[in-house]
């Protein structure tokens, strides 16, 4: 129940096309729902978040799309570019606890 | 912009050895955590830290690992006896509540080498 179940594993996107990830839950409790974007020999940096009462947020080329009902939320990279590529994590947590991690997407943007 | 700096970046330990991995999170930030990454692998959970004591511990935290915030700045964590598959990348987190939740910041990480 603890689980952040991520799709896919892996991701390959042209310059300029739409790069989207998914990401499920089981556990009702979380509450906050942040991603995270990670390049090779570093940590995770802080992309964008959710909370469960809004539907959709985005900030700049970056959108979550929350679906509450089905548990299931994901993340839209507009315009991708080949700076983008990177690994993306999305994570979820009851408020101010721990954050339980998906499995990672490896997003490669090509010329 | 203030970051979450972590050193050592590499520590290569024997078996059996102690380290301490040393964090100085975010000033304000009230919120401390632990994760670590087992090379190709998702970001695991340690311990989170508030209001100076452990508020949340996984059950990788066992009796070998200790956190401490020894000076009310810099965030340790120390493991007592290494083993092999201790060895991971070791990432501290600090973190402010803001409206969406607990905005966590990580650090750049420990790469932990355990021989």
């Amino acid at each position: 129940q603890q689980q952040v179940k991520q799709s896919p594993q892996s991701l390959i996107v042209q310059k300029g096309g739409i790069s989207i990830i998914n990401c499920a839950y089981e556990n009702t409790a979380f509450d906050y729902f942040p991603w995270y974007q990670q390049f090779p020999g570093k940590g995770p940096a802080l992309l964008i978040a959710i909370r469960p009462d809004v539907s959709e947020k985005k900030e700049g080329r970056f959108t979550i799309s929350f679906n509450k009902s089905a548990k299931q939320f994901s993340l839209h990279i507009m315009d991708s570019q080949p700076g983008d590529s990177a690994t993306y994590f999305c994570a979820a947590s009851p408020t101010a606890s721990k954050l339980t991690f998906g499995t990672g997407t490896r997003l490669q943007v090509t010329l | 912009e203030p970051e979450v700096t972590q050193t050592p970046s590499h520590q290569v330990t024997q078996m059996g050895q102690e380290v301490i991995l040393r964090c100085v999170p975010i000033s304000n930030h009230l919120y401390f955590y632990w994760y670590r990454q087992i090379l190709g692998q998702k970001v695991e959970f340690l311990v989170s830290f508030y209001n100076n004591e452990i508020s949340e511990k996984s059950e990788i935290f066992d009796d070998q690992f200790s956190v401490e915030r020894p000076d009310g700045s810099n965030f340790t964590l120390k493991i007592r006896s290494t083993k092999l598959e201790d060895s991971a990348m070791y990432f501290c987190a600090s973190g402010k509540r803001r409206e969406q939740g607990v905005l966590a910041f990580f650090g750049q990480g420990t790469r932990l080498t355990v021989v």
